[in-house]
């Protein structure tokens, strides 16, 4: 099983502030099937970022994806109290399907 | 409007098999590329992938829960289901389906429901 090691597990940022966030693979993945999900205290998961860089219907242009191969990274560029959360890159590209530990995101 | 709603026994023992309902709408398992997956998640844990099932009956499933899944759906009633043999107090958590496709993955996920095993 492909492992996905996302660092840091945790973050706490001042709102304005620009957080990134990695997810290494333990082997190399197709961009096409590396996805990010939002969780909010409380909620269901829900899809940010698919396929490395896409932005989900309604997600705001201030989160981003990139990477490849095995080295992937999730940005959002001026943190807001709405993203309050914890988030998880997942891997589609062989089975079975993993997710990352997460990465819980707090306000300072 | 897609929505999923799961549904489950709340609590049940040890060896017992867990059977869970994901009945959904605003889409069709018979329509090409589409998919349920089930992801579960103890308290205060990460999540974790179990099974998917495919408009064309194709199903994957997590090898570390070996031989206790089986997924299937009923297309006519717009369900899917997830069974669980012989569950343990380390099956206690809350259980999503999600719908999932061939051009994105899991992008609409019901409530969860939460499961409890204990004696």
């Amino acid at each position: 099983a492909i492992v996905l090691n996302q660092s840091p597990s945790s973050i706490i940022a001042s709102q304005g502030e620009k957080v990134t966030i990695t997810c290494r693979a333990s082997s190399s993945i197709s961009s096409n099937y590396l996805h990010w999900y939002q969780q909010k205290p409380g909620a269901f998961p829900k899809l940010v970022i698919y396929s490395t860089s896409y932005r989900a219907s309604g997600v705001p242009s201030r989160f981003s994806g990139s990477g490849s191969g095995t080295s992937y990274s999730f940005t959002i560029s001026r943190v807001e109290a709405e993203d309050v959360a914890t988030y998880y890159c997942q891997q589609g590209s062989s089975n079975p399907w993993t997710f990352g530990g997460g990465t819980k995101l707090e306000l300072k | 409007q897609v929505t999923l709603k799961e549904s489950g026994p709340g609590i049940l023992q040890p060896s017992q098999t867990l059977s869970l309902t994901c009945t959904f709408s605003g889409f069709s398992l018979s329509t090409y590329g589409m998919g349920v997956g089930w992801i579960r998640q103890p308290s205060g844990k990460g999540l974790e992938w179990l099974a998917n099932i495919w408009w064309d009956d194709d199903k994957y499933y997590n090898p570390s829960l070996k031989n206790r899944l089986t997924i299937s759906k009923d297309t006519s009633n717009n369900q899917a289901f997830l069974k669980i043999t012989n569950v343990d107090t380390a099956d206690t958590a809350t259980y999503y389906c999600a719908r999932v496709s061939w051009e994105l993955p899991f992008d609409y996920w019901g409530q969860g429901v939460m499961v409890t095993v204990s004696s």
